[in-house]
């Protein structure tokens, strides 16, 4: 059982580009966590999705950031008209469940560099 | 709102010594916690797990760990480091409740350095 994949592994933007980054549930996940790594800090949480979903948003800043997970294919994060405070490792992260004490499974993430 | 906090960033130990890295969670209810390490360039691994039962957690690697509901601590142990545990290791709480559904809350992350 192939782990979360997310591709590409690292991205390179000038601003107001965009970056588009994917992730690949483990087979039989229908839950997708994002998480934002900016340099020095520990993760932070972003969005979470099932199919078709967006159940929490919460972490996500308002402009700019869109995430989707269709009933076909990857999760897909968004950033329009990227800005160098986005220079950041995100990180993808897929569960079978949704509890709290459910285990994700992360990805070995996205590095994204902007010029 | 829940938090969790590692005081220490870095800590080097020489190889074959004990380890214990601390994490202290702020949390209103019966917290789910966990620890993950990362490799440099990797993503998350998880090391164990706590969610209720028996306060001590065995995990992969070797490790281990306590909840201390008094002190509101998850610390993590290892009774003898291999250089191969060189990595970045975070605590995390996991969220219930309204709309958060497993959402992790990570701590800053703690820096081992291991001597030969």
């Amino acid at each position: 059982n192939a782990g979360v994949m997310q591709n590409p592994r690292h991205l390179v933007r000038r601003r107001g580009q965009e970056a588009r980054l994917r992730c690949s549930p483990m087979k039989g996940h229908s839950h997708v966590y994002w998480y934002r790594q900016l340099p020095e800090e520990g993760l932070k949480f972003m969005v979470y999705l099932q199919k078709e979903n967006i159940i929490d948003e919460s972490g996500m800043p308002k402009e700019r950031f869109s995430a989707e997970f269709p009933k076909e294919g990857p999760s897909i994060l968004r950033i329009q008209q990227v800005v160098r405070g986005d220079s950041a490792a995100y990180f993808c992260a897929s569960s079978p469940l949704a509890g709290a004490g459910d285990t994700q499974y992360f990805g070995p993430g996205t590095r994204l560099t902007v010029l | 709102a829940q938090s969790v906090t590692q005081p220490d960033i870095h800590i080097t130990v020489s190889e074959g010594a004990s380890l214990e890295l601390r994490c202290n969670y702020s949390y209103g209810a019966t917290p789910y916690l966990f620890w993950y390490v990362q490799s440099p360039g990797q993503g998350l691994q998880l090391l164990l797990k706590y969610f209720s039962g028996d306060t001590l957690v065995q995990g992969i690697k070797g490790f281990e760990a306590e909840f201390k509901r008094s002190q509101s601590s998850f610390n993590l142990r290892k009774p003898s480091v291999h250089w191969s545990d060189a990595a970045e290791y975070f605590c995390a709480v996991g969220v219930s409740g309204g709309t958060s559904y497993g959402k992790l809350t990570f701590g800053q992350g703690t820096i081992l350095t291991v001597h030969p």
